[in-house]
């Protein structure tokens, strides 16, 4: 049963332009949600987060949605740039419970 | 400041074998958690200390694997005899005892361990 599900496995985006990457969730308890961004034979590292109390947060270039009502979460960034090209996952997590439940990651792919 | 470091990057192992992976927290980070990535899915929670003690091991597959914290630094995860699921990428994260938590949550990854059990 996957609590955090990122449906889409790839996507591509021309340079400059905007990537939009989604995320569902089916947990209501989940109140903290997090994106991170993973380059090959590295670890995944935190880009941004949102609070359940809010619908959005922006950092830079970096956009998230929260959409309480529907479950689901996305990733804005713009403009993308090729740097940007790596897996990008959502994950989620219960306010004191501290373990972080991902989804499969989208594979993010900026085209010059 | 040094990140999360884990020992060894990659280790190719026969079915039936032990094998220990290491996690070097950042230093002073009292959390450290172990998660698993197996065939590109999901990455699964594992378990997670506070300091040395065991705060959740729900994700434990079973017990072959055992994992510990000597002393609240260092951790390791070894997994006794290995089958051939166990293959995947293990990482390690750690984030600090916050008095408030801000940012919330936000655990830091190592590069991970790649385990192959043949």
């Amino acid at each position: 049963d996957q609590q955090v599900k990122q449906n889409s496995p790839s996507l591509s985006v021309q340079e400059g332009r905007i990537s939009i990457l989604n995320c569902d969730y089916t947990n209501s308890m989940f109140d903290y949600f997090l994106w991170y961004k993973k380059y090959p034979a590295e670890g995944p590292t935190f880009l941004i987060s949102i609070s359940s109390i809010k619908d959005k947060n922006e950092d830079g270039r970096f956009t998230v949605f929260l959409n309480k009502s529907a479950k689901h979460l996305s990733l804005h960034i713009v403009p993308s740039q090729p740097g940007d090209s790596a897996v990008y996952f959502c994950a989620a997590s219960v306010r004191g419970a501290q373990k972080l439940v991902f989804g499969q990651g989208t594979r993010l792919t900026i085209n010059p | 400041e040094a990140g999360v470091t884990q020992f060894p990057s990659h280790s190719v192992i026969e079915k039936g074998q032990t094998v220990t992976l290491r996690c070097d927290p950042i230093s002073g980070h009292d959390n450290l958690y172990w998660y698993r990535r197996v065939m590109g899915k999901e990455i699964k929670f594992l378990l997670h200390f506070v300091k040395e003690s065991k705060q959740d091991e729900s994700g434990m597959p079973n017990n072959r694997f055992l994992a510990e914290r000597t002393g609240g630094t260092y951790s390791t995860l070894k997994v006794q005899p290995a089958e051939l699921e166990d293959s995947g990428v293990y990482f390690c994260a750690s984030s600090p005892n916050w008095a408030l938590p801000v940012p919330e949550d936000t655990q830091y990854f190592g590069p991970g361990t790649r385990l192959t059990v043949l």
